[in-house]
């Protein structure tokens, strides 16, 4: 089987800006997360999906956002970046209803905000 | 709000010494351990997990953690690490209450050879 693909590996952006990620998770898996990653803070959760629904939400301002799509592939959107936004993006899919499965995780898209 | 605690952010070790890395949650429900680890340049990798049963699971390279439902603890460990352990290490917890997986700060580890 494949693994998770996320898309673009890497970003660099201005301020301002709106970036869009994308993550095709493991074939047969409903529920997708994402995190950002920033040394010394580990992974913060943003949030997740199963079967087209967001089912849970990280403390993160509403210029984060996310859908799922049919094909369970998600998509997450920053507007209006902000320097603080650089980070690493990391999408895992799990197989079961329950995000306490097992989550895989992709390589992660690398966003730089200049 | 829950969370996870690693207690070293940085640990260095020569080959062959023993690891142990700490792990504690707060979160008095149902919960789901999992160790990950990143190598440089790779991604995030499963280590072992636990879900119920015996409370000393193992995992892959040699790898064991062991859960102490009165301590809410889960701590790593290996009895000798190797060059190749040289990794970032996290503690992930998933919580029934909002079913969210919180993961720690992690611990990057180098081991000197």
């Amino acid at each position: 089987k494949a693994g998770v693909t996320q898309t673009p590996r890497y970003l660099i952006k201005t301020r301002g800006q709106q970036v869009t990620l994308s993550c095709s998770p493991i074939s047969g898996h409903r529920s997708v997360s994402w995190y950002q990653q920033t040394p010394g803070q580990g992974l913060q959760f943003l949030f997740e999906y199963f079967s087209e629904t967001q089912r849970n939400k990280g403390n993160f301002p509403g210029r984060f956002s996310g859908r799922q799509f049919s094909n369970s592939r998600s998509e997450m959107n920053v507007s209006t970046l902000e320097l603080g936004d650089s980070a690493l993006y990391l999408c895992a899919s799990s197989e079961g209803s329950s995000i306490g499965t097992e989550a895989f995780f992709g390589q992660g898209t690398r966003l730089t905000v200049v | 709000a829950q969370s996870v605690s690693q207690h070293n952010h940085h640990v260095i070790l020569s080959e062959a010494a023993s690891l142990e890395l700490g792990c504690n949650y707060s979160y008095g429900g149902t919960v789901n351990l999992f160790w990950y680890v990143q190598y440089p340049g790779q991604h995030l990798q499963l280590l072992l997990k636990y879900f119920s049963g015996d409370p000393l699971v193992k995992g892959i390279k040699g790898f064991e953690a062991e859960f102490i439902k009165s301590k809410f603890s889960f701590n790593l460990r290996k009895p000798s690490v190797q060059w190749s352990d040289t990794a970032e290490y996290f503690c992930a917890v998933h919580m029934e209450y909002g079913n969210k997986l919180v993961f720690g700060a992690g611990t990057i580890l180098r081991v000197k050879s």
